[in-house]
């Protein structure tokens, strides 16, 4: 059985531009949420999607935004990239909702670099 | 708001020794307790998880946790450990009052050969 996979595994952009970067979860999962991790924060949550619908935000600016297709291959965007945006993210998926029921299963995420 | 800490940043053992990283949460309500692992070059895998039942909850690769709720803690153990256990840990936390699993910051374990 495949696992989460993100793409791209690495980018690089500059201050303001934008970024958009992709997850296909585990076959027969409908939940998927993305997370930050920074040396500096840890793991920080960011938003998670279940059927279509996002289901459940954590305290980022509306900079970042994502969706989630019908099926359950979601997509996140941070527009106007600041140099704090540089980080690894992380997607994970699960069978169900909410996601705090059960596992998550998670990627190996996307490096973004931002100069 | 709720939060998770972990007090241990970083951890050096050699092989053998005993392990215990601490975990902490903030929040009076229902919980589900989580530590996740990441070994280097990985990604994220769970390790074991507390819904209820047995605060004393055994994982993968002989780790053990126990929830006290009084403490607000779930705390990881394992008795020997092994140099494959180089990795880093994370606790998280899932409140019955939202669904946002909150990380803590996560701990560096070096074992040393």
């Amino acid at each position: 059985k495949a696992g989460v996979t993100q793409t791209p595994r690495y980018l690089i952009k500059t201050r303001g531009q934008q970024v958009t970067l992709s997850c296909s979860p585990i076959s027969g999962h409908r939940s998927v949420s993305w997370y930050q991790q920074t040396p500096g924060q840890g793991l920080q949550f960011l938003f998670e999607y279940f059927s279509e619908t996002q289901r459940n935000k954590g305290n980022f600016p509306g900079r970042f935004s994502g969706r989630q297709f019908s099926n359950s291959r979601s997509e996140m965007n941070v527009s106007t990239l600041e140099l704090g945006d540089s980080a690894l993210y992380l997607c994970a998926s699960s069978p169900g909702y909410p996601m705090g029921t059960g596992e998550l299963f998670f990627g190996e995420g996307s490096r973004l670099t931002v100069l | 708001a709720q939060s998770v800490s972990q007090h241990n940043h970083h951890v050096i053992l050699s092989e053998a020794a005993s392990l215990e990283l601490g975990c902490n949460y903030s929040y009076g309500g229902t919980v589900n307790l989580f530590w996740y692992v990441q070994y280097p070059g990985q990604h994220l895998q769970l390790l074991l998880k507390y819904f209820s039942g047995d605060p004393l909850v055994k994982g993968i690769k002989g780790f053990e946790a126990e929830f006290i709720k009084s403490k607000f803690s779930f705390n990881l153990r394992k008795p020997s450990v092994q140099w494959s256990d180089t990795a880093e840990y994370f606790c998280a936390v899932t409140t019955n009052r939202d669904d946002k699993i909150i990380f803590g910051k996560g701990t560096r374990l070096h074992i040393l050969p």
